[in-house]
């Protein structure tokens, strides 16, 4: 099934900045927004970013989202021993009636 | 604040339909769309469908119609069956609020999760 590609892992250290790509396409990044979720370890999900920038009450402004094209990005500054997760991108994907496609994943290591 | 909780058989045989029931509190489930998403141990996430309160329903086209959603709103839950199951169900499935802001549909609230094994 359709997926957007996200890196499977990344890294860095405290206090520095990490961006993690999604890539997708046409039918979903390209004509929808995107949504970021943050799963600690044994934990269920929690939305970060929506509408490709917005965040909810509560989160960050250490967490950001950008989107140009097919491709949408998350950035965390200041990085934190507790941003230590799992990171999934999200988006409606308007192909065959309509479905949510979520990214593989990627593994924040903060070192 | 809403407040999500699955609840169902830990063990379902193979070939079998898995039924899980999605209890919500702190907020009704009229005027909402509820979804389920599913995560096999260490692997990423998959949704399996939306459903509005009414019990209109959108499903995961990959799953080739062995979905099914659908509202209790005299109990205020949610339910899912999943027939004809296989090990590749084995899963933690997730129930989930979707709500609407700033053009984007998303996933606002969840339940703790509910680990389900297929093995006979």
């Amino acid at each position: 099934q359709s997926l957007l590609t996200q890196p499977p892992s990344a890294s860095g250290t405290p206090g520095q900045r990490v961006t993690i790509s999604c890539s997708g396409s046409s039918s979903n990044i390209g004509s929808n927004t995107v949504n970021w979720y943050q799963q600690l370890p044994g934990t269920a999900p929690k939305v970060l970013i929506y509408g490709d920038n917005q965040r909810p009450s509560g989160v960050p402004d250490r967490f950001s989202g950008s989107k140009s094209g097919t491709s949408a990005s998350l950035a965390i500054s200041g990085l934190q021993s507790e941003d230590e997760a799992d990171y999934y991108c999200v988006a409606w994907d308007d192909s065959l009636n309509g479905h949510v496609v979520f990214g593989g994943g990627t593994k924040l290591t903060v070192l | 604040q809403v407040q999500l909780q699955e609840s169902g058989p830990g063990l379902v045989k193979p070939s079998e339909t898995l039924s899980l029931t999605c209890s919500v509190s702190g907020g009704s489930i009229s005027r909402y769309y509820w979804s389920w998403i599913r995560q096999p141990a260490g692997k990423g996430l998959e949704w399996l469908g939306r459903m509005y309160s009414s019990g209109s329903a959108n499903y995961n086209p990959f799953l080739k119609s062995r979905v099914t959603m659908s509202p209790d709103t005299s109990t205020n839950q949610i339910s899912l069956k999943v027939k004809s199951v296989t090990a590749a169900d084995t899963a933690v499935y997730y129930c989930a609020r979707v709500v609407y802001s700033y053009g984007s549909w998303y996933f606002d609230s969840w339940g703790q999760g509910k680990f389900v094994t297929v093995s006979s």
